[in-house]
């Protein structure tokens, strides 16, 4: 039983290029959640989906970043002209369903985003 | 607006000691709690969890007390190990389908041997 996958784990992008963050979940689970992670730093939400919905985004930056969970295949986290202040570690978690959301968390390894 | 802060950044112990890492949070409107270790280059994982109808609970080793008067939680972890340092993070939520979790800025364990 294959825990929330995430790839690529390093993700390197110039200034400008478009970066795609994927996060597939535990088998099981509906609901997808994204942060960030400065360093040295805690986790920051972003965004709560469940498939084809966006439910909570309200710790997504307004330009340049969306996320989508569609009804086949990955989450996509993507961030558009990427700039140097993108540079984190991105980590999608998931969860079983809305009435247990929290209780329910296991999260993935991260995407390490260096933008240079 | 809603916070979880953290009392020390990095806290140094020897091998068999006990550690204690605080937290403070600021939303009394939090009924749930969950303490985090992250390992370098790691996801958070997930070690012990608290609801507010509780004031302590016990798990392997490790110990989280919640005191709600003064909105302040701890995690104890007896006889501490190599193995166990690492970023510890605590995070609030709120139930009831509520789906965020609000964490903490990390404290840093580190076991001496």
């Amino acid at each position: 039983n294959a825990g929330v996958m995430q790839n690529p784990r390093h993700l390197v992008r110039r200034r400008g290029q478009e970066a795609r963050l994927r996060c597939s979940p535990m088998k099981g689970h509906s609901h997808v959640y994204w942060y960030r992670q400065l360093p040295e730093e805690g986790l920051k939400f972003m965004v709560y989906l469940q498939k084809e919905n966006i439910i909570d985004e309200s710790g997504m930056p307004k330009e340049r970043f969306s996320a989508e969970f569609p009804k086949e295949g990955p989450s996509i986290l993507r961030i558009q002209q990427v700039v140097r202040g993108d540079s984190a570690a991105y980590f999608c978690a998931s969860s079983p369903g809305r009435d247990r959301g929290i209780y329910g968390y296991t999260f993935g390894s991260g995407t390490r985003l260096t933008v240079v | 607006g809603e916070s979880v802060g953290l009392h020390l950044p990095t806290l140094s112990v020897q091998e068999g000691d006990n550690s204690i890492i605080n937290c403070a949070y600021s939303n009394s409107a939090s009924d749930y709690f969950i303490w985090y270790k992250q390992e370098s280059g790691k996801g958070p994982q997930f070690i012990i969890d608290i609801r507010s109808n509780m004031d302590k609970r016990q798990g392997q080793r490790v110990t989280v007390l919640l005191n709600k008067t003064v909105k302040h939680l701890s995690l104890q972890i007896a006889a501490t190990q190599p193995g166990d340092s690492a970023v510890y993070f605590c995070a609030d939520g709120i139930s009831g389908g509520y789906n965020k979790l609000i964490f903490g800025a990390g404290t840093r364990l580190a076991v001496h041997p």
